[in-house]
C-alpha cells in the first residue's frame, strides 16, 4: 500500500501561469511534508515544506497547502517559468528524518 | 562546500559480483540515508543511520548492506548482484535534533546496472 501518491504522472502548463501539483497520502502520523525538485542526471534537492500543525507555507513562487482532513497536499508555483521544468516528488517525514515518497510528476513549462 | 558526494557515478556488475557504494558527507549531519529509484517510480529507502555505529532497515533492505563507523561515511554494500538491483541510488543526509524537519540533502547519485 503506497502511503503517498502523486496520482498525476505529467503536468505541462504555460510560462506564467499557475503550476498546481497535488498529492495524496494515508498515514496521519506524518509530521512534516516536502516538495523536492529533481533534473536528469541530478539528485533531488529540497524545495519547501510544511510542518504537519500548517495549513500554509509560502517561499517566493512557491506555495504548499495541506488539506489534514482529506490527507491531501498541493504545491502552486506563479508565475510558471521555463527553469521550472522537472520532475517534482512529495515526501511525507516520520521522525528520524525518514521519507517516504511518491512517484513523482514531470512538469513541463512552454514557453 | 561538497555536501554529499557518491562514488561511483555509474558501474556494470555481472551477476553474483559484489561492490560497495560510497557517500560522505561535509555538513557534520548525524542522519544519513540510502535510497534507490527505479523508472518512473519514486525513492525507496534502503537503511538509514542515525549516527555512527547505529544502522537501521528501511523499506527495500534485502541484497544490501551497510556500516557507519564515522559521522562522514555511509557505505553500501551490494553482494551477489542480481538484475533486480539494477537502479539509481541516492545517498542522503539530515541535520538531527528538534530542527530536524526531514529535509534531506542529495548526492548526484549512482546509477548501477547488473547484467
Amino acid at each position: 500500500d503506497q502511503q503517498v501518491k502523486q496520482n498525476s504522472p505529467s503536468l505541462s502548463v504555460q510560462e506564467g501561469r499557475i503550476s498546481i501539483l497535488n498529492c495524496d497520502y494515508t498515514n496521519s502520523m506524518f509530521d512534516y511534508f516536502l516538495w523536492y525538485k529533481k533534473y536528469p542526471a541530478e539528485g533531488p534537492t529540497f524545495l519547501i515544506s510544511i510542518s504537519s500543525i500548517k495549513d500554509k507555507n509560502e517561499d517566493g513562487r512557491f506555495t504548499v497547502f495541506l488539506n489534514k482532513s482529506a490527507k491531501h497536499l498541493s504545491l502552486h508555483i506563479v508565475p510558471s517559468q521555463p527553469g521550472d521544468s522537472a520532475v517534482y516528488f512529495c515526501a511525507a517525514s516520520l521522525g528520524e528524518g525518514k521519507s517516504t515518497f511518491g512517484d513523482g510528476t514531470t512538469l513541463t513549462v512552454k514557453p | 562546500n561538497a555536501g554529499v558526494t557518491q562514488t561511483p557515478k555509474f558501474r556494470i556488475l555481472k551477476i553474483g559480483q559484489s561492490m560497495t557504494l560510497q557517500c560522505t558527507q561535509d555538513m557534520n549531519h548525524n542522519y544519513m540515508y540510502w535510497y534507490r529509484q527505479d523508472p518512473g517510480m519514486g525513492l525507496k529507502l534502503i537503511y538509514y543511520s542515525v549516527g555512527a555505529g547505529i544502522t537501521d532497515k528501511g523499506e527495500v533492505p534485502n541484497g544490501y548492506n551497510v556500516s557507519r563507523s564515522t559521522t562522514e561515511d555511509f557505505p553500501l554494500r551490494l553482494e551477489l548482484a542480481a538484475p533486480s538491483q539494477t537502479s539509481v541510488y541516492f545517498c542522503a543526509s539530515s541535520l538531527a535534533g528538534d530542527t530536524n524537519t526531514g529535509e534531506l540533502f542529495f548526492g548526484e547519485g549512482s546509477r548501477l546496472t547488473v547484467l
